[in-house]
């Protein structure tokens, strides 16, 4: 079974606090994405990543920042964090290969930023 | 601007009777379409996947179709169950996309009632 987990599932912080989420695949996967979820927005790409120390932007970048020093784990930095980035975030991971490529999400972390 | 729009964005339906969600899509051309389950609280798991030369495909009570021509998916699921109330994502695909790149829905959400 793919397995992506999340080190949060609900997180409260401070504006202008810097955050850090985890995301860890044990499925050897080469591409990881970090999505934010909004209701009426559907899923954004933040930023994904397809190797190790690589990373491109996604549609909303702004505000954020990524890190994937090992091929199982990508991080998504908030460096300071904005009321406006309280949501529901995801992280997925899938293979590189040619032809269908499965996205398998974690079970997301909720944000609160008061 | 690719986009992938679905309707209804709410159902309520009783228990054991079926529902059609739709998913209109201006993607082209695409590789894929597929459609996430997402339970409350959690990340998307996969229900179906189909590539462009594929007109339906079925997975238990779902089963989902697609016209490429009217650019037209819809999900049919058959004498619903309490445990179908989630919200349901249509997404995809675009073919020679860079990066696994998807584009997605906003998504119904389903409610069935006893």
């Amino acid at each position: 079974d793919v397995k992506v987990t999340q080190s949060s599932r609900y997180l409260v912080k401070r504006t202008g606090e810097k955050v850090f989420l985890e995301c860890v695949q044990d499925m050897d996967h080469e591409n990881m994405f970090w999505y934010r979820q909004d209701p009426g927005l559907g899923l954004r790409l933040i930023y994904f990543s397809y190797d190790v120390k690589m990373k491109e932007k996604g549609d909303i970048p702004e505000g954020y920042s990524v890190s994937r020093e090992k091929k199982e784990r990508f991080s998504l930095i908030l460096e300071s964090a904005s009321t406006n980035q309280t949501s529901m975030y995801l992280c997925a991971s899938s293979f590189a290969r040619q032809g269908v490529r499965e996205q398998y999400f974690g079970p997301g972390t909720r944000l609160t930023v008061t | 601007k690719n986009q992938v729009e679905q309707s209804p964005q709410s159902l309520i339906i009783l228990e054991g009777k079926n529902c059609t969600l739709q998913c209109n899509y201006t993607v082209s051309p695409f590789s894929n379409l597929r459609w996430y389950k997402q339970d409350t609280g959690r990340g998307p798991v996969s229900l179906t996947i189909m590539t462009f030369s594929e007109n339906t495909k079925s997975n238990g009570r779902y089963t989902a179709t697609l016209d490429a021509d009217t650019k037209q998916s819809s999900l049919h699921i058959t004498a619903s169950q309490l445990s179908d109330s989630a919200s349901y994502i249509c997404v995809v695909t675009p073919q020679n996309n860079a990066g696994n790149m998807l584009t997605f829905g906003g998504g119904t959400r389903l409610m069935v009632k006893p």
